[in-house]
């Protein structure tokens, strides 16, 4: 099992410029997460997926928006890339939405110039 | 939202000594406590978690202990070694959130 796979691993954008961050999961679990990750920072919950067909809003959702695709798969868009938004992106999964341990993918770093 | 509060946020120790860190957290809800390792450039990974319904749990050098009614939870780490340095998150699983993190690190 890959576990939590995220693409791509290294981006660099210019302000203005849209992109897509893939997540995918061959756990079967039922939630996804997107968190960021600043400089020597916590880790600042974006968007959840508690079950597919659903997302909310987390801690800092605003410059996001996310799509789960189906139970595997969960996607966050930088629709106008800011330079506030450099920072590493991590995707995570579990079984259910707040009693089970969660499985990080390996991140994405992104820097807006 | 639930809020979580952790400290220290940096803590040195000498090898072989004891660590301890500790979270707060204001939601009565929270029924599980996990915390996370992340070394430098990797994931973050589960190293132990307890449920509201335990006040204490060990897996070999690492505990965590729970005080639901004053609502905190800590980390202990015994017989630390050079290897436990890194960062360490704690969440109360409510709404997903982490604590801020503590930097540890274990001089030889």
């Amino acid at each position: 099992n890959a576990g939590v796979t995220q693409t791509p691993k290294f981006q660099v954008l210019k302000t203005g410029q849209s992109m897509t961050l893939q997540c995918a999961q061959d756990m079967n679990h039922n939630s996804m997460y997107w968190y960021r990750q600043d400089p020597g920072m916590g880790l600042r919950l974006i968007y959840y997926s508690a079950s597919e067909g659903t997302t909310d809003k987390g801690e800092v959702p605003n410059g996001y928006n996310v799509s789960r695709l189906n139970k595997r798969e969960f996607s966050l868009r930088l629709e106008s890339a800011a330079p506030s938004q450099t920072s590493v992106y991590f995707c995570a999964s579990s079984e259910s939405p707040s009693v089970n341990e969660q499985f990080f993918g390996p991140g994405t770093r992104l820097t807006v110039l | 939202g639930e809020n979580v509060e952790q400290h220290p946020s940096t803590l040195s120790v000498q090898e072989g000594d004891s660590a301890v860190i500790k979270c707060t957290y204001s939601d009565s809800a929270s029924n599980y406590f996990p915390w996370y390792k992340q070394e430098l450039g990797k994931r973050p990974q589960l190293i132990i978690d307890i449920r509201s319904n335990v006040g204490e749990k060990k897996d070999q050098r690492i505990a965590v202990t729970l005080n639901k009614t004053a609502k905190h939870f800590s980390l202990h780490i015994t017989e630390t070694q050079p290897e436990d340095s890194a960062v360490y998150f704690c969440a109360a699983r409510y709404d997903m959130r982490f604590g801020a993190g503590t930097r540890l690190t274990v001089k030889p």
